[in-house]
């Protein structure tokens, strides 16, 4: 099976832009999950999609938002981009029906400078 | 709320020392608890788990992790270490209700030849 892909792999914006990363997950799963890696906050969630529905969600302001289609891809958005969005956006799949037990499986990520 | 905390920040090891990697999380209640591996410039990849059973858990590559209720500890463990278990190694928990993953601050695993 192929695994999780996230694209673009690299990305570089100015404050004030938005920006919209996108996430195919492992066929067959329906539970995408966000995290935000940087070097001084560590790894954070930001949301879960199941089924097109948000079912989890961290502490993270409106402007990061998310959104999964019917074939489970998922798709995050961040508006009015402040230099503090710099990370790395890590998106995992998971079959979503076993509980938090589940195994996650991460992308490789899509890197964000803001400058 | 829910914390985990990885007390190094870094565990500099001579090649084919044993290594252990320290994790602690706050809850008392039933949790999941996770080891995940991070190779430089990837993403992450399951080491190992604990729902439940045994308190000793087997993972990848040689990995073993102990589950203590008591110390609310889930240390991971090696009893010989590689040039290629450079890596960062990441403590998870996951409330049994939510799909939440929360993260301990990581703990890069350097090896010295």
């Amino acid at each position: 099976k192929a695994g999780v892909t996230q694209t673009p792999r690299y990305l570089i914006k100015t404050r004030g832009q938005q920006v919209t990363l996108s996430c195919s997950p492992i066929s067959g799963h329906r539970s995408v999950s966000w995290y935000q890696q940087t070097p001084g906050q560590g790894l954070q969630f930001l949301f879960e999609y199941f089924s097109e529905t948000q079912r989890n969600k961290g502490n993270f302001p409106g402007r990061f938002s998310g959104r999964q289609f019917s074939n489970s891809r998922s798709e995050m958005n961040v508006s009015t981009l402040e230099l503090g969005d710099s990370a790395l956006y890590l998106c995992a799949s998971s079959p979503g029906t076993s509980g938090s037990g589940e195994t996650q499986y991460f992308g490789p990520g899509t890197r964000l400078l803001v400058l | 709320a829910q914390s985990v905390t990885q007390l190094d920040s870094q565990v500099p090891v001579f090649e084919e020392a044993p290594v252990e990697l320290r994790c602690n999380y706050s809850s008392s209640v039933s949790v999941y608890l996770f080891w995940y591996v991070q190779y430089p410039n990837q993403g992450l990849q399951l080491l190992l788990k604990y729902l439940s059973g045994s308190t000793l858990v087997k993972g990848i590559n040689g990995f073993e992790a102990e589950f203590n209720k008591s110390q609310t500890s889930f240390h991971l463990r090696k009893p010989s270490v590689h040039i290629s278990d450079t890596a960062e190694y990441f403590c998870a928990v996951s409330d049994p209700s939510n799909y939440q993953l929360i993260w301990g601050a990581g703990t890069k695993l350097i090896i010295k030849p």
